[in-house]
């Protein structure tokens, strides 16, 4: 009974291109978060979906930011035209409606040089 | 939003030694989640609080949600090295379009020395 997989678990990308983070979740699970932890913080939530639906992306940047569910394959987080300051860990995490305290995978780790 | 404040930042502690960590927030909590995140790792969910008042344990761990609810500590017995890690408080969204969404505190860094 696989958890929550992430992948890449480490991912470096140069100023001005994209990385694509992938999320899947446990299995059973609709409902998927992502979260993004900077060095020395705890994480702060950044979108909720649901297959096919973004439910809350209250915490996304407006810009350059995006994220989906398909009603196949994994969960994706896109950043495009990536900076510095998006060096962190981003991790994913999923649930069924009735669970409490949801699983989290292990983080994809994004390195901006 | 809602703020969580964790104390304290980081623990240096002897094997053996017990622990204690608390989250106070400014508002009312419904739910107080407690999670270890060990180095490299997402965090692990260890002990959920639903009700002020509530006393919850989990072998050496001990978690209690504030009759006030805006608080709640956790306490850790005869700490071992392979408590080391960073502890979180969280609490839960409980309803409308942001359900389930987690706010943590800032955590709490602990070392273990054997």
């Amino acid at each position: 009974n696989a958890g929550v997989m992430q992948n890449p678990r480490h991912l470096v990308r140069r100023r001005g291109q994209e990385a694509r983070l992938r999320c899947s979740p446990m299995k059973g699970h609709s409902h998927v978060y992502w979260y993004r932890q900077l060095p020395e913080e705890g994480l702060k939530f950044m979108v909720y979906l649901q297959k096919e639906n973004i439910i809350d992306e209250s915490g996304m940047p407006k810009e350059r930011f995006s994220a989906e569910f398909p009603k196949e394959g994994p969960s994706i987080l896109r950043i495009q035209q990536v900076v510095r300051g998006d060096s962190a860990a981003y991790f994913c995490a999923s649930s069924s409606l009735s669970q409490d305290g949801y699983t989290f995978g292990s983080g994809t780790r994004l390195t901006v040089v | 939003g809602q703020q969580l404040n964790q104390s304290p930042q980081s623990m240096f502690i002897q094997e053996g030694e017990d622990v204690s960590m608390n989250c106070t927030s400014s508002s009312i909590f419904n739910t107080w989640l407690w999670y270890k995140q060990d180095p490299g790792e997402g965090p692990v969910l260890l002990i959920a609080l639903y009700k002020a008042g509530e006393l919850t344990s989990n072998g050496r761990l001990t978690a209690q949600f504030g009759i006030t609810r805006k608080d709640s500590f956790l306490n850790i017995s005869a700490s071992i090295p392979s408590d080391v890690g960073i502890y979180f408080c969280a609490e839960q969204n409980a309803g409308g379009t942001s359900y389930g969404k987690l706010t943590f505190g800032q955590g709490t860094i602990l070392t273990v020395h054997p």
